[in-house]
């Protein structure tokens, strides 16, 4: 059974900060991945999907690699904002449609 | 419509009370997800919807929970006699054909059973 993990689970940093934060999972057998953000009281946003046979993509100031083999992906902010504060989570696509999802790292950043 | 809409976005109800809640999709989204999502805990999955077909209903946690596409568009996921247990945020997404593609969310209702 596919198990998704963050680490860490909150990050505090201050503004203008590079970080990277961490996705891990146990089957390399993945379709795609995707990263999301979370406001709270909010839905989903989608920020990067990276297909399977990818290992970056870039949008803006976020970075997201994808190494199938070792089953992880980090996702990395660069001169992170204030705005950027909210729940970051991964997940795993299997099978085409079967989207499975990390728990979460909630990030701070502090102006 | 512009982006995935879910209605209500909070409801209260009491425990053994029926509850419909509603999600419009993405215009020409044929792939539709539902979700919950407890305080402090990560995305359940429920049912998986293409067209107006669930292949996948394995995450439905019991027999209280159903859910209906209707012209490959709208859904509705009913729970029957509410427990306390339900309470939680339950999110709607979609996806233009269900290959993997980009998921797209709705805001979600937040359930609270009394």
């Amino acid at each position: 059974k596919q198990e998704v993990t963050q680490i860490p689970a909150a990050l505090s940093v201050p503004e203008g900060e590079n970080l990277v934060l961490n996705c891990s999972f146990t089957d390399s057998a993945i379709y795609n991945l995707q990263w999301f953000r979370q406001d709270p009281g909010k839905g989903l946003t989608s920020l990067l999907l990276i297909q399977s046979s990818q290992r970056e993509q870039t949008s803006g100031r976020l970075n997201a690699s994808l190494d199938k083999s070792s089953g992880r992906s980090t996702l990395y902010i660069a001169a992170s904002q204030p705005g950027d504060s909210a729940t970051y989570l991964c997940a795993v696509i299997e099978g085409t449609y079967k989207y499975i999802f990390g728990t979460g790292t909630r990030l701070k950043v502090l102006a | 419509g512009a982006g995935v809409s879910q209605s209500p976005s909070n409801k209260v109800t009491e425990k053994g009370k029926d509850v419909e809640l509603r999600c419009d999709p993405i215009s020409g989204h044929t792939a539709l997800y539902w979700y919950r999502q407890s305080l402090g805990q990560g995305l359940e999955f429920l049912i998986y919807f293409q067209g107006n077909s669930a292949p996948d209903k394995s995450g439905l946690p019991s027999d209280r929970f159903s859910a209906e596409r209707t012209g490959g568009s709208v859904s509705t996921l009913t729970i029957q006699r509410t427990q306390q247990e339900d309470s939680a945020v339950y999110l709607c997404a979609s996806s233009l054909g269900g290959s993997g593609e980009k998921l797209f969310f709705g805001s979600g209702t937040q359930l609270s059973v009394l």
